[in-house]
């Protein structure tokens, strides 16, 4: 059965750091396309950033620079380093897999999220 | 044009048929994806592609596609789908993704 755990969330004031973890069981994330998509509060979905099954990462702009993705294959987990934090980086964060073996955008598979909270 | 636009909300009898758009310039190159989320949960992937459905998603959705406008079609809503719907596709350049803003649904 695939699964998606998301944690790492949690409160952090303006240009704080978290490193957010999706943790995957019954595929592999290094032969997926896997991204984070995130939703502020009342809001609706934003996509954040994708890695690519050959390593390859892109990114929203309101992100870029500042978020890295990433993931440990030994592991089978998909990461996120988010650094530089602002008020409007809060939400749910969110990881999916890619159904397709070519980068698609459809996402088969979500986990349950984890809440990122940016406050002074 | 970098942004895909939905209705805000749309409203339908229950067992009446009901459409959402999506509209966008990236849609004339990449077929979109549709999600429906319910308070409190992770979006559900209900159609994609050309008009796919995941196993286990009920045969009243459909997708469809024109120029630079795409469809999701509910045949007969149901009170358990009032939800949000958003589409979704790659934008122009390939390399980003794009959501639509949403459109929340009303089963009456």
């Amino acid at each position: 059965e695939v699964q998606l755990v998301e944690s790492g969330g949690g409160l952090v004031q303006p240009g704080g750091s978290l490193r957010l973890s999706c943790a995957a069981s019954g595929f592999t994330v290094s032969s997926n396309y896997m991204s984070w998509v995130r939703q502020a509060p009342g809001k609706g979905l934003e996509w954040v950033s994708v890695i690519h099954s050959g390593g390859s990462t892109y990114y929203a702009d309101s992100v870029k620079g500042r978020f890295t993705i990433s993931r440990d294959n030994s592991k089978n987990t998909l990461y996120l380093q988010v650094n530089s934090l602002r008020t409007e980086d809060t939400g749910v964060y969110y990881c999916a897999r890619d159904l397709g073996s070519a980068w698609s955008g459809y996402f088969d598979y979500w986990g349950q999220g984890t809440l990122v909270s940016v406050s002074s | 044009s970098s942004e895909l636009t939905q209705d805000p909300a749309v409203s339908v009898a229950l067992g009446q048929t009901v459409r959402i758009t999506c509209q966008g310039d990236s849609l004339r190159s990449y077929y979109a994806s549709w999600y429906q989320q319910k308070p409190g949960q992770a979006p559900v992937l209900v159609v994609y592609g050309k008009n796919d459905r995941p196993s286990g998603i009920p045969d009243r959705f459909s997708g469809s596609s024109s120029r630079n406008t795409a469809s999701l079609t509910i045949n007969g809503a149901q009170a358990e789908d009032e939800a949000d719907y958003y589409c979704n596709s790659r934008d122009s350049s390939g390399n980003h993704l794009l959501f639509g803003g949403g459109t929340k649904l009303t089963v009456l």
